[in-house]
């Protein structure tokens, strides 16, 4: 199916364990994006990407890491959680042009115990 | 850097009540401007954007103008429905798609019927 798909929908996990969430996209958009969301803050940006083999850090990246080596996937891993990392986390896309939209998944709820 | 202010909420109205969700913003020249909508248990989706001066972005009823004078691109509907109930973001884009997109914290809206 054509959009942009995040697995899994949920996840609960424990503290220090390494934990990959996943991001796929089927309109070979050139930008990805990790947000994650909390009350009273909003989304936060974790890390984007502007292609294959192209990533950059956003507001929030500590303990995080991303990798792209294909233009559809990029996932997310949390190499050893932490309870602050419980949250909802947004893969989105977008073209490359000024003003372009984001294309958003259906997130992913994590809880770290 | 840019930042988005919205009034957060929650905001309660009534079924056919007139709906605005203010919205200002704080950026370096000329950032394309969104709103988002959020549905319970799902990512977001775009409401409508506009991406100059005095453009005015609409849709499913929602309207929002771009104004630079006083840096808002605040959101209204005449008559709201309990379909309606969500939660809305306020966007920016300063340049391309690197940039993604600085949120507001979001705005839970509550129609009551």
């Amino acid at each position: 199916d054509a959009g942009i798909t995040q697995s899994p929908r949920y996840k609960i996990t424990e503290t220090g364990r390494q934990v990959t969430l996943m991001c796929h996209q089927t309109w070979s958009h050139s930008y990805m994006f990790w947000y994650r969301q909390d009350l009273g803050h909003g989304l936060r940006l974790i890390y984007y990407s502007a292609a294959a083999d192209i990533t950059d850090k956003g507001e929030v990246p500590d303990g995080y890491v991303v990798s792209r080596s294909k233009t559809e996937n990029f996932p997310l891993t949390l190499e050893s959680a932490t309870r602050s990392q419980t949250s909802v986390y947004f893969c989105a896309s977008s073209g490359a042009r000024k003003g372009e939209k984001l294309f958003f998944g259906s997130g992913t709820q994590l809880s770290v115990l | 850097g840019d930042s988005v202010t919205q009034m957060e909420g929650p905001v309660t109205l009534s079924e056919e009540a007139f709906l605005t969700i203010n919205c200002t913003y704080t950026a370096t020249g000329y950032p394309s401007l969104f709103w988002y909508v959020q549905y319970p248990g799902e990512g977001l989706q775009l409401l409508l954007k506009a991406t100059k001066a005095d453009d005015k972005g609409s849709n499913k009823g929602f309207e929002a103008t771009y104004r630079k004078e006083t840096t808002s691109f605040h959101l209204e509907k005449g008559s709201v429905q309990v379909s309606d109930s969500a939660v809305y973001f306020c966007a920016l884009s300063s340049g391309g798609g690197a940039d993604g997109l600085t949120f507001g914290k979001g705005t839970h809206l509550i129609i009551q019927p």
